[in-house]
């Protein structure tokens, strides 16, 4: 298995344009989730999915949008990159038992530069 | 204010040293998970604890729930280089189970 695999790994965006972060799965996970990363903030939960067709919002969604037409796959849209959005992206996935003792798998994460 | 206070922010030590770090709350959790994200990679799951006063122990790692499931410890014995990395705690929020809670982490550099 290949586990939660992004793409791209590293990438530089001027402002006003857009992108599509990919994020797919090979462990038929329903769960997947979203965060960016930045130093003395932590990890902030963007958007999530419980699973195909369904999802949710979560601490910092403006800016981005999501889909999610597959349980492999749940990319993550920057509609007008702004330099605020520069951080480092992680997709997450588990299984959505209920639990909350559930691991969590996270992807190598993408890099983005919003110049 | 964060749910999840982790101490000490940041810590280097030399090869050798033990060290124990800290994941406290005023909340009470039904579980808590200890994550290691090493540079450049996403965090990955060192240990689940969910009873009350529980040890776990991972090769040289010991977590510790309290017996309040308020807090807990991770105390790592003969630190290597390879234990060097960012160390986070997570628990799930009780008002939605999908969401997980994360602590800011505690940056360790363990030099040879």
């Amino acid at each position: 298995n290949a586990g939660v695999t992004q793409t791209p790994k590293f990438q530089v965006l001027k402002t006003g344009q857009s992108m599509t972060l990919q994020c797919a799965q090979d462990m038929n996970h329903e769960y997947m989730s979203w965060y960016r990363q930045d130093p003395g903030m932590g990890l902030r939960l963007i958007h999530y999915s419980v699973g195909a067709g369904i999802t949710d919002q979560g601490e910092v969604p403006n800016g981005y949008n999501v889909s999610r037409s597959t349980t492999e796959d749940f990319p993550l849209r920057l509609l007008s990159a702004a330099p605020s959005q520069t951080s480092v992206y992680f997709c997450a996935s588990s299984y959505a038992r209920h639990k909350g003792s559930d691991t969590q798998y996270f992807g190598p994460g993408t890099r983005l530069t919003v110049l | 204010t964060q749910l999840l206070e982790q101490s000490p922010q940041f810590l280097s030590i030399q090869e050798g040293e033990n060290l124990t770090v800290y994941c406290n709350s005023s909340s009470v959790f039904s579980s808590l998970q200890w994550y290691r994200q090493e540079p450049g990679e996403g965090p990955v799951l060192l240990v689940t604890v969910v009873t009350g006063g529980e040890v776990k122990k991972l090769k040289r790692l010991t977590f510790q729930f309290g017996d309040a499931r308020k807090d807990s410890s991770l105390h790592i014995t003969a630190a290597q280089p390879g234990d060097t990395g960012l160390y986070l705690c997570a628990v799930h929020n009780a008002g939605n189970n999908r969401k997980l809670i994360w602590g800011l982490g505690t940056s360790l550099a363990v030099n040879p």
